[in-house]
């Protein structure tokens, strides 16, 4: 079973470059999302997708990119890192709006940007 | 917009003492709440949901939250705290009807005293 997969666990980038964190489920959910977590601040989405072709902003889009070709997959992309993106990134899915639908996240993605 | 809240960013308890994590939701629509806990340098996992059926919900590891609509309250108990019970706890509420955005509070990282 493997879930949400999440790759890679750890990164460190220099300011400016580019990256992609990759997100794999194996579940058919149709509901995927990305969020970061901060100290003191929980977590807080990035960017999430509906369906394939399907995205939209969060409540902090700005310096990420999204795109969801695929059900299964659902990459970010850091077009030009900035230290104030150094953060743990999850990635979550889920079915659509049901009765409180679980939604579950991959492992995290520890990203250092200097 | 459905948001919730979480006193206290850390939280020590002494083994065998209750724990008690206190969560608010804020909600223009019956919501659905979650408790997720994250153990050190991993993802989070479900503890608990409230999907309007019992309001005193069930939990692995012993955990257990009342839904109280009156106070607008979701908190998170346990009866006897385990060295093991120590990670980052996160209350989150999604309104029905949505399209499964969770909305986090902003954790509440738990001590266990020996």
């Amino acid at each position: 079973n493997a879930g949400v997969t999440q790759t890679p666990k750890f990164q460190v980038l220099k300011t400016g470059q580019s990256m992609t964190l990759q997100c794999a489920q194996d579940m058919n959910h149709e509901y995927m999302s990305w969020y970061r977590q901060d100290p003191g601040m929980g977590l807080r989405l990035i960017h999430y997708s509906v369906g394939a072709g399907i995205t939209d902003q969060g409540e902090v889009p700005n310096g990420y990119n999204v795109s969801r070709s695929t059900t299964e997959d659902f990459p970010l992309r850091l077009l030009s890192a900035a230290p104030s993106q150094t953060s743990v990134y999850f990635c979550a899915s889920s079915q659509p709006t049901g009765p409180g639908n679980t939604i579950y996240f991959g492992e995290g993605s520890w990203l250092t940007v200097v | 917009a459905q948001s919730v809240t979480q006193l206290g960013s850390h939280v020590s308890v002494s083994e065998g003492a209750l724990v008690l994590l206190r969560c608010n939701y804020s909600s223009s629509v019956p919501p659905y709440l979650f408790w997720y806990v994250q153990y050190p340098n991993q993802g989070l996992q479900l503890l608990l949901k409230y999907t309007s059926a019992a309001t005193l919900v069930k939990g692995i590891n012993g955990f257990e939250a009342e839904f109280k609509k009156s106070e607008t309250s979701f908190h998170l108990t346990k009866p006897s705290a385990h060295m093991s019970d120590a990670a980052e706890y996160f209350c989150a509420v999604h309104s029905r009807g949505g399209n499964n955005r969770l909305a986090f509070g902003k954790g509440n990282q738990v001590v266990v005293i020996p």
